[in-house]
């Protein structure tokens, strides 16, 4: 069956310290791939996509994402993490034909001043 | 409006009681989803419209819940008898296109639903 792990539930980090959160899939292709933010109370907001070509994705905020097919991964990261960056971080696949992306369970990142 | 409103943003239901979601998408918007986000979860997909139609309902737990857009822009979500599982947020998203794939989806703040 096809999967999004998300195998860390809270990362905290001090402000300034860099950061990587950690994805993986389980799809029978490549699949597109997506990570989302999720401040509390806000909807979801869209950091950065790789649906081909380079394996380095620049999203916003400053965020960055490298996919590695060897080890099916799709990790996120930052290399100064602010307080605003407090929030819930999502993961999200789906395959060619799909339209339906498919979650991970999320990691919460806090921040400590 | 910017983006993609939800209301109510909160709502308390008795069990059994029947609840109704509202959700206007982006303007012009031509695709629209449902998730169902339960607490400490990732966003479930329930259903998809392409404009007015229904293209994918897979995602919907149970014939209690029914969703609808009517006029391809505001959808609502309906969930007859509510039960406690039915506690979530949830949430809609739309995209500008009828290839969301390769779009990004935009997502509304979602509607707390807690069922007593």
């Amino acid at each position: 069956a096809q999967s999004v792990t998300q195998p860390d539930i809270h990362i905290t980090v001090s402000e300034g310290a860099s950061l990587e959160l950690r994805c993986n899939y389980s799809y029978g292709a490549t699949p597109y791939l997506f990570w989302y933010v999720q401040s509390p109370g806000q909807g979801l907001q869209l950091l950065l996509k790789y649906f081909s070509g380079d394996t380095l994705v620049q999203g916003i905020k400053g965020f960055e994402a490298e996919f590695k097919r060897s080890q099916s991964s799709f990790n996120l990261r930052k290399p100064s993490v602010h307080w605003s960056d407090a929030a819930e971080y999502f993961c999200a696949a789906t395959s060619g034909g799909s339209y339906i992306p498919t979650f991970g369970r999320g990691t919460s990142l806090i921040v400590h001043p | 409006g910017a983006g993609v409103s939800q209301s109510p943003r909160y709502k308390v239901a008795k069990r059994g009681q029947d609840v109704a979601l509202r959700c206007d998408p982006i303007s012009g918007h031509v695709s629209l989803f449902w998730y169902q986000q339960a607490l400490g979860q990732g966003p479930e997909f329930l259903t998809y419209f392409q404009n007015e139609a229904q293209l994918d309902k897979s995602g919907l737990p149970s014939d209690r819940f029914f969703a609808e857009r009517p006029e391809g822009s505001v959808s609502t979500l309906k969930i007859q008898r509510t039960q406690q599982e039915d506690s979530a947020v949830y949430l809609c998203a739309s995209s500008p296109t009828g290839q969301p794939i390769n779009t990004e989806a935009f997502f509304g703040q979602g509607t707390r639903l807690t069922v007593v």
